[in-house]
């Protein structure tokens, strides 16, 4: 059976400074990999997608990385903001057709 | 495009009573997933249909839970009867298939005294 594991739980960190979350994987063999980011009473917003060919995706200051073989996946935040300050979830695919398996998320606050 | 739509986005119950939760997914997107959140937990698939029909229902929690999918543009997720153990935040997502992002509507707070 598939678990994610995100850690830290959370994550506080002052504005401005380059970020890294964490996500682990059990099994290598997925089909693809996704971050989103859950603001306190809403869902949740997609943010990065990476299929199990690519090695990573860029999207404005965020840059999410595969490697499948460890078994891990990173977002990386580039001069974080105030408006950072959200919950951060990763979620694998194991096969083409099945549901998203997600993690617990890091929840991070960026302190102006 | 509005994303998905889910109704109501609160709902206060007495144990016992129904509770019916709506979905409408993102026009032309063919999967649809039912999630709930909760902080032990965290998110939890429930059910998802392709094309329409239920492929996995092994999430729900038991026979008080049915969903639904009528037709391409609705989904119902329905609680019956209600316990205060269902309190959770449910979600309805879609997708256009397994290589493209999910989107997820805003959620429903369900809330059982």
């Amino acid at each position: 059976k598939q678990e994610v594991t995100q850690i830290p739980a959370a994550l506080s960190v002052p504005e401005g400074e380059n970020l890294v979350l964490n996500c682990s994987f059990t099994d290598s063999a997925i089909y693809n990999l996704q971050w989103f980011r859950q603001d306190p009473g809403k869902g949740l917003t997609s943010l990065l997608l990476i299929q199990s060919s690519q090695r990573e995706q860029t999207s404005g200051r965020l840059n999410a990385s595969l490697d499948k073989s460890s078994g891990r996946s990173t977002l990386y935040i580039a001069a974080s903001q105030p408006g950072d300050s959200a919950t951060y979830l990763c979620a694998v695919r194991i096969e083409g057709n099945t549901p998203l398996v997600f993690g617990k998320g890091t929840r991070l606050s960026v302190i102006a | 495009d509005a994303g998905v739509i889910q109704s109501p986005r609160h709902e206060v119950t007495e144990m016992g009573q129904e509770v019916t939760l709506r979905c409408k997914p993102i026009s032309g997107h063919n999967s649809l997933f039912w999630y709930r959140q909760t902080m032990m937990r965290g998110l939890e698939l429930l059910i998802y249909f392709n094309n329409n029909v239920p492929i996995d229902d092994s999430g729900m929690p038991e026979d008080r839970f049915s969903a639904k999918m009528p037709n391409a543009s609705f989904s119902t997720l329905k609680i019956q009867p209600s316990e205060p153990r269902d309190s959770a935040v449910y979600f309805c997502a879609s997708s256009l298939d397994h290589s493209f992002p999910l989107h997820f509507g805003n959620g429903t707070r369900l809330t059982v005294t």
